[in-house]
């Protein structure tokens, strides 16, 4: 079984809809992450927990909030989906240090109409 | 400008040969750097980390150069299987990475 779990895997969703992205670990870091993928601009950071009661936004939170309901549980929310929002969005999980290695769930393809 | 540079290729290379990318960072607290691999539709997985004095992994070498805040990879004896995009990434301050765009790579028989 994979360490980092995402669901759903591919999602198509109107303008204006809410929807949720999951994460889920069973690595037993104490770290996850949020990033979204685009064409031309590689992964750029959403949201980072670095425990159950720390939640930090990234580069590019604006329009996104997330919550993290347990140490294996990281969710990303779009509160109202723009087409912009439209990319590949990858959860991702690290022991606490400065140097440790990211490890990355299959990713969530999202297409915002 | 970008926190992390690299050049998008694409590198088309035959199988066998040796093939250099380089990235630059712009943010010199960066503490740590890294390659990630990414296969086309998958996630980015750890390549190798790179260190000041320079380390290398089988046909791998990565090197860096903090005076002049760059990175390299070599790969040496490219195989078919090396096809891939390469993730240059700055470790900041509590863990937080700050990827390059990546570079493609297409090695050919």
């Amino acid at each position: 079984d994979a360490d980092v779990t995402q669901t759903p895997r591919n999602r198509i969703t109107k303008t204006g809809k809410r929807i949720m992205l999951e994460c889920s670990q069973t690595k037993g870091h104490d770290r996850m992450y949020w990033y979204r993928q685009d064409p031309g601009l590689g992964l750029r950071l959403i949201y980072y927990s670095f425990d159950v009661k720390d939640i930090n936004k990234g580069e590019i939170s604006d329009g996104y909030s997330v919550s993290r309901q347990a140490q294996a549980k990281f969710s990303l929310s779009l509160e109202s989906a723009i087409p912009n929002q439209t990319a590949l969005y990858f959860c991702a999980t690290s022991e606490s240090g400065t140097q440790e290695t990211q490890y990355f769930g299959p990713g969530t393809r999202l297409l915002v109409l | 400008r970008k926190e992390v540079e690299q050049d998008p290729g694409p590198f088309n290379v035959p199988e066998g040969a040796t093939v250099a990318f380089n990235c630059t960072y712009s943010n010199s607290a960066s503490q740590s750097f890294f390659w990630y691999r990414q296969d086309c539709r998958k996630e980015p997985k750890l390549l190798m980390s790179v260190y000041s004095s320079g380390n290398e992994d089988g046909r791998f070498t990565a090197q860096l150069n903090r005076a002049s805040q760059y990175i390299s990879l070599l790969i040496r004896d490219s195989k078919l299987s090396d096809s891939a995009t390469y993730l240059c990434v700055a470790g900041e301050y509590g863990n937080k990475l700050v990827f390059g765009a990546g570079t493609i790579l297409r090695v050919k028989s």
